[in-house]
């Protein structure tokens, strides 16, 4: 199986600080890496994604940022703050279709006040 | 309102006591798929379908089965189900070629 290996675990940010959260793929045919954000008791939601052919993706406070010779790509959600408090994972498509999705393991991110 | 709908939320069964998770999206949308979420393994892929009577398996499709009938509806159905099922289940869907998977509530089961 494909994977995406996500890092660190979990993350515990101050609030205005810079939460980074990373992650690998192995495989160089992979064309769409979206970030899904979960809340507890919710389902994933995406969040924001990438195609490789930008290195850098900005939403409001979320960016991704992209390296495609390293095969890694990164969440940074600048001027965290405590709402964005959830389990974040990243992820990429497999069988040729942007909704079948691999995930990695996901990331717990805590924003104290 | 467009959505994924799953049912139960909630369930508690014992060892070996067929059950089966409904789940529905009023999206129109191809594909659907069964994910589990256990601590520190993420979001595992169990079974998907790429439109009605076309499934394949996931990740970890061991103890699973899945049907799709309808367009409509993606049951996941465990024959027999064992303790080690214990999880928590997604069913997501997505229209083909689109950059969004659209994920239900959730539901927890517990083997016991």
């Amino acid at each position: 199986q494909q994977q995406v290996k996500q890092s660190p675990q979990s993350l515990i940010v101050q609030k205005g600080g810079i939460s980074i959260i990373n992650c690998a793929y192995e495989n160089t045919a992979f064309d769409y890496f979206p970030w899904y954000q979960q809340f507890p008791g919710k389902g994933p939601a995406l969040l924001i994604a990438i195609r490789p052919d930008v290195s850098e993706k900005k939403e409001g406070r979320f960016t991704i940022s992209f390296n495609k010779s390293a095969k890694q790509f990164s969440l940074h959600i600048m001027d965290s703050q405590p709402g964005d408090s959830a389990t974040y994972f990243c992820a990429a498509p497999y069988g040729g279709s942007q909704g079948n999705l691999i995930f990695g393991k996901g990331t717990k991110l805590s924003v104290k006040p | 309102e467009a959505q994924v709908t799953q049912n139960p939320r909630y369930l508690i069964t014992v060892t070996g006591k067929k059950l089966t998770v409904t789940c529905s999206q009023n999206m129109n949308h191809e594909y659907m798929s069964w994910y589990r979420q256990d601590p520190g393994l993420g979001l595992r892929q169990i079974y998907y379908s790429m439109n009605v009577e076309v499934t394949d398996k996931g990740d970890v499709p061991e103890g699973y089965k899945v049907s799709r009938k309808e367009k409509r509806n993606f049951p996941l159905i465990l024959e027999s189900p064992s303790p080690n099922q214990t999880s928590l289940y997604f069913c997501a869907s997505s229209l083909w070629g689109s950059d969004e998977a659209f994920f239900g509530q959730g539901t927890r089961l517990t083997v016991v």
